[in-house]
């Protein structure tokens, strides 16, 4: 059964850092993974999808990374800024079309 | 934004009533999913369709159907109601075929169950 697990569960950092956050899964034949942000009370928003066979995707101050072999993938966020806080939550799906969430990061961050 | 609305946003009911939540995509996504969200808990798989007619049971489908008799819409039925099924649930699609296929949500129903 696919697990997935997303640590820090809580981030605080001043605006303007550069973070990661890390979202990690333990059955490597993945379809693809996709990063969400989910602001207070609101739905999952998609911020980016990596397909299996990709290794990175780019919008805007997002960098998403995809390490299959190693069941491991990155959100980089850029110069952050109060916007930015909100709980990001990672997804991988495998050949089911089902997809495995993980519990999420809350970021806060602070002027 | 694959145009997800859901209705009721907001419901309150009592214990033992029934209630159904709709959701509507306006994408022709083929895939739709029906998730509640309870803190210490994540998102949690209720019911899934692949299809109009086609559904199929999630992790925690006990005490809650399904129907999907048009592409754009997906029901979902609290036969009857219970505190424990007191969240907020989300209807999301999917769209694309294999590797290219990407989740979208709807904006959640709170429901409170008395």
């Amino acid at each position: 059964k696919q697990e997935v697990t997303q640590i820090p569960a809580a981030l605080s950092v001043p605006e303007g850092e550069n973070l990661v956050l890390n979202c990690s899964f333990t059955d490597s034949a993945i379809y693809n993974l996709q990063w969400f942000r989910q602001d207070p009370g609101k739905g999952l928003t998609s911020l980016l999808l990596i397909q299996s066979s990709q290794r990175e995707q780019t919008s805007g101050r997002l960098n998403a990374s995809l390490d299959k072999s190693s069941g491991r993938s990155t959100l980089y966020i850029a110069a952050s800024q109060p916007g930015d806080s909100a709980t990001y939550l990672c997804a991988v799906e495998g050949g089911s079309y089902i997809p495995t969430f993980g519990r999420g990061t809350s970021l806060i961050v602070h002027p | 934004d694959a145009g997800i609305t859901q209705s009721p946003r907001h419901k309150v009911t009592e214990t033992g009533t029934p209630v159904t939540l709709r959701c509507h995509q306006t994408e022709n996504h083929r895939y739709m999913y029906w998730y509640r969200q309870d803190p210490g808990h994540g998102l949690r798989l209720i019911h899934y369709s692949y299809g109009v007619k086609d559904t199929d049971k999630g992790e925690v489908s006990d005490g809650y159907s399904v129907s999907r008799s048009k592409t754009e819409d997906f029901l979902l039925t609290l036969e009857s109601a219970t505190s424990s099924q007191t969240s907020v649930y989300f209807c999301a699609t999917r769209s694309g075929i294999r590797e290219r296929g990407e989740q979208f949500f709807g904006p959640g129903t709170r429901l409170t169950v008395l």
